[in-house]
């Protein structure tokens, strides 16, 4: 299986950067999604990662290392419409199109 | 483009009711996906159609059945409702054959529903 874990909640000032951190164990992958999560709302997809390195997207950046099981997601210039769950996902190799996803961290920001 | 749809939006049913929970995709996706969400617990994937008539078991089955009668419509039913039911439903849909370069999931609004 696939264990895939992330802080369940963290705090932040407006302005500031936020460092969401996503663990995981798993035999293999295609790659890894991060998506945002609005209370109330669907989750919309923020970054995908497939190689090693940092994606960056605006005031977002997703990283990723396959040889350390390791991702995280960069929010930076933090504003009070970031306040979210933010959720890691695998695409498993064994049944393409399928996610596994962590639980979530909800990011709170405050002024 | 209205994306993924769901209906309906909220929805409480007594212990042993059944209802069918409809989604629907305009953006003819080949792969759509039923999932349960539950505090604390993310996202769990409870069937999922990797095309018009084909159905597999996700994570999270029992008590569930699908049918995938038309590309654009995936349907989730409830034959006879549990309080352990009581969740936030969120289908999903993914993959076209023209745009084979990534596997992201579009995901609809959410149904609520709760089991008395």
């Amino acid at each position: 299986g696939q264990n895939i874990d992330q802080p369940t909640e963290m705090t932040a000032t407006e302005g500031a950067i936020v460092q969401i951190n996503c663990t995981y164990q798993t035999s293999g992958f295609n790659g890894l999604f991060w998506y945002q999560q609005h209370a109330g709302e669907a989750p919309t997809f923020l970054s995908y990662n497939v190689l090693d390195g940092l994606e960056e997207k605006g005031r977002f950046s997703s990283f990723l290392s396959r040889s350390k099981g390791y991702s995280y997601l960069l929010l930076k210039e933090l504003q009070m419409k970031d306040s979210a769950s933010y959720l890691c996902a695998l695409s498993l190799t064994d049944s393409w199109g399928k996610l596994q996803f962590g639980a979530g961290t909800q990011v709170v920001v405050t002024p | 483009n209205a994306g993924v749809t769901q209906t309906p939006k909220f929805r409480v049913l007594k212990t042993g009711q059944s209802m069918t929970l409809l989604c629907a995709q305009d953006m003819n996706h080949e792969y759509m996906y039923w999932y349960r969400q539950d505090p604390g617990m993310g996202l769990r994937l409870i069937h999922y159609s990797v095309g018009e008539g084909t159905t597999a078991k996700g994570e999270v089955p029992d008590g569930y059945n699908v049918s995938r009668l038309k590309k654009q419509n995936f349907l989730l039913g409830l034959e006879s409702a549990a309080p352990s039911q009581t969740s936030v439903y969120f289908c999903a849909s993914s993959y076209s054959r023209r745009d084979q370069s990534t596997d992201t999931q579009y995901f609809g609004p959410g149904t609520r529903l709760t089991v008395l």
